[in-house]
């Protein structure tokens, strides 16, 4: 069963700051891996997504790498804001259907 | 519609109670998910429609579970005689195909709370 696991669970660093996500997944035979975004009381927003193809892509600040032999992804983003504050989710497709989820890493970017 | 639209954003139901979650997902696509997510966790899988046809229930919980898309548009969740352990948000998602290759977009949620 693909297991997806998110470090750190929780982030503070001031505005500026450059900082790296971390995501690591258990099964290596994935179609692609997502990072998603979540606001307090709202649904998830599609930031990034990799296929199993792919070593990075790039939207803006944001920079996700994906290593599929190791089971590794890194969210990197760059000169942090505070707009940045939310629940950034990583997710693997393993399946055609089924897209499995870490717990997430909550960021707080203080001004 | 310019986004997944989820009805109602929040449900309070006693336990027993039947509930049945709403999900109008964007204009034209085909896929439709159901995921459910509890505080402090990732989502995680419970349906997939392929239009009408449900491809995927391998994450429904339970057979109190029941989810439908009849007309390969709106989808409706059911959940029958709710249990404490129901208490989570219900995401539903949508995309133009399936997960491969093409973005998948979010509603805001179904917040059910069972008391």
């Amino acid at each position: 069963k693909q297991e997806v696991t998110q470090i750190p669970a929780a982030l503070s660093v001031p505005e500026g700051e450059n900082l790296v996500l971390n995501c690591s997944f258990t099964d290596s035979a994935i179609y692609n891996l997502q990072w998603f975004r979540q606001d307090p009381g709202k649904g998830l927003t599609s930031l990034l997504l990799i296929q199993s193809s792919q070593r990075e892509q790039t939207s803006g600040r944001l920079n996700a790498s994906l290593d599929k032999s190791s089971g590794r992804s890194t969210l990197y983003i760059a000169a942090s804001q505070p707009g940045d504050s939310a629940t950034y989710l990583c997710a693997v497709t393993s399946g055609y259907s089924t897209l499995t989820f870490g717990k997430g890493t909550m960021l707080l970017v203080s001004p | 519609g310019a986004g997944v639209s989820q009805s109602p954003r929040y449900k309070v139901a006693k336990r027993g109670q039947d509930v049945a979650l709403r999900c109008d997902p964007i204009s034209g696509h085909v896929s439709l998910f159901w995921y459910q997510q509890a505080l402090g966790q990732g989502p995680e899988f419970l349906t997939y429609f392929q239009n009408e046809a449900q491809l995927d229930k391998s994450g429904l919980p339970s057979d109190r579970f029941f989810a439908e898309r009849p007309e390969g548009s709106v989808s409706t969740l059911k959940i029958q005689r709710t249990q404490q352990e129901d208490s989570a948000v219900y995401l539903c998602a949508s995309s133009s195909r399936d997960h491969s290759g093409n973005t998948i977009y979010f509603g805001e949620g179904s917040w059910l709370t069972v008391v």
